[in-house]
């Protein structure tokens, strides 16, 4: 079955500072998601990438996937203590038989010194 | 919309006891799943329903775990007996359609449960 890991598993960065999370697959990416999750609460959509070599930003996140549709980095520039939280990356994971498995990776927990 | 809405958002138990968590998806969403997160385990999905119909419960840990989801606007989950290891956040998610929608999944507050 598919997988995704993450890395890092956790992020300590000072206001300010770029990063960088990178999210790996098992196998080929269908769709790849990225959501953000604070802390004790519900996952929030980001952004959706589909095809290879595709990137998106939202604010000042910024979402590619690679030309082999296995890889997606997510990058944030000048982050901000409201960037902190968790980030996962989720995928479409195709069954043979035509059924969906939305699969998570692992998580990185980000948390930004102001 | 109100999204989708769950219910308790906290749920303290003693072990041996049923658990019911619910979950109201946003209204014309065909696809609801079940996730629980912990800190070892991460997001797992447990079941997944499309239009009513549960399609994989593969993730669905043992007999005492049953999801029932009788019309398109209500899902519960059900533990029955609670045991200490089920103690974990529940969500519940839904999505207009299976198969990589351009606008995600949009999930709810989650339910803590934790059972003593």
């Amino acid at each position: 079955s598919q997988e995704l890991e993450q890395s890092p598993q956790s992020l300590i960065v000072q206001e300010g500072k770029n990063l960088t999370i990178n999210c790996t697959s098992s196998k080929t990416l269908y769709g790849l998601y990225w959501y953000k999750q604070k802390y004790g609460e519900g996952l929030i959509f980001l952004m959706m990438l589909q095809k290879g070599g595709e990137e998106k930003s939202h604010e000042k996140i910024t979402a590619k996937l690679d030309e082999k549709k296995q890889q997606s980095s997510l990058h944030i520039t000048a982050s901000q203590p409201s960037h902190a939280g968790i980030y996962l990356c989720g995928a479409d994971n195709r069954g043979t038989s035509g059924t969906y498995k939305y699969i998570f990776g692992t998580g990185t927990r980000l948390k930004v010194l102001a | 919309d109100a999204g989708v809405i769950q219910s308790p958002r906290h749920e303290v138990t003693e072990m041996g006891q049923e658990v019911t968590l619910r979950c109201k998806p946003i209204s014309g969403h065909n696809s609801l799943f079940w996730y629980r997160q912990t800190m070892m385990r991460g997001l797992e999905l447990l079941i997944y329903f499309n239009n009513n119909v549960p399609i994989d419960d593969s993730g669905m840990p043992e007999d005492r775990f049953s999801a029932k989801m009788p019309n398109a606007s209500f899902s519960t989950l059900k533990i029955q007996p609670s045991e200490p290891r089920d103690s974990a956040v529940y969500f519940c998610a839904s999505s207009l359609r299976l198969g990589a929608p351009n606008y995600g999944y949009t999930f709810g507050s989650g339910t803590r449960l934790t059972v003593v």
